[in-house]
């Protein structure tokens, strides 16, 4: 069972529009959450994160904003550019977790931004 | 340029052939992933190790191993390939105290 599931595979925006990415976890204890960005033939890169004591973070045109009571956090992208086009993953993890820093992964969301 | 290196960057192979995936980092991060990206299901964690000497078991675990004899290096095996083990392979580090990993560019393997 996914503990971490982004519900939409894929979403399509134009350029100079919001960008908006979902995602929802069952686990409660998780108190760090991050969104990765990921282009064709390329690792995954570091996006934005958000700890559990916030309900917002915004670096950018990015901002991720959290919802602990329905344990579910979102992306937005303002303004979505074509250079944004890719494969976003939203993930999560337990800080204080004792056996090490692992990270648990949605499913992942492909966003095109058409010109 | 400081990263994560992995490879091969494709490979074919055929089932029951052995495997080791390479992944060299040149951060001194102490702690060393791998994922598997399957469509839909996004990134499994297969091994960790949290520092040189250690290892542990990740998400999807079965049928691969892992060691960590040094800092940089954390090879990934294959003992005997199966065509689900199909998948790309992404290695990944973090500092110890930073959730935040950093990924190699990933190894595309093909079991047939």
């Amino acid at each position: 069972d996914q503990q971490v599931k982004q519900n939409s595979p894929s979403l399509s925006v134009q350029e100079g529009r919001i960008s908006i990415l979902n995602c929802d976890y069952t686990n409660s204890m998780f108190d760090y959450f991050l969104w990765y960005k990921k282009y064709p033939a390329e690792g995954p890169t570091f996006l934005i994160s958000i700890s559990s004591i916030k309900d917002k973070n915004e670096d950018g045109r990015f901002t991720v904003f959290l919802n602990k009571s329905a344990k579910h956090l979102s992306l937005h992208i303002v303004p979505s550019q074509p250079g944004d086009s890719a494969v976003y993953f939203c993930a999560a993890t337990l800080r204080i977790r004792a056996a090490g820093n692992k990270l648990t992964f949605g499913g992942g969301t492909r966003v095109l931004v058409k010109p | 340029i400081a990263g994560i290196t992995q490879a091969p960057t494709s490979q074919i192979l055929a089932a029951g052939r052995r495997m080791t995936l390479r992944c060299t980092q040149d951060m001194r991060h102490n702690a060393m992933y791998w994922y598997r990206q399957d469509l839909g299901l996004g990134l499994r964690l297969i091994h960790y190790s949290n520092t040189a000497g250690t290892t542990g078991k990740g998400e999807v675990p079965d049928g691969y191993s892992v060691s960590r004899a040094n800092t940089d290096d954390f090879p990934l095996t294959l003992a005997s390939a199966v065509p689900s083990q199909t998948s790309v392979y992404f290695c990944a580090s973090s500092d110890r105290v930073n959730e935040k990993l950093f990924f190699g560019s990933g190894t595309q393997l093909s079991v047939l």
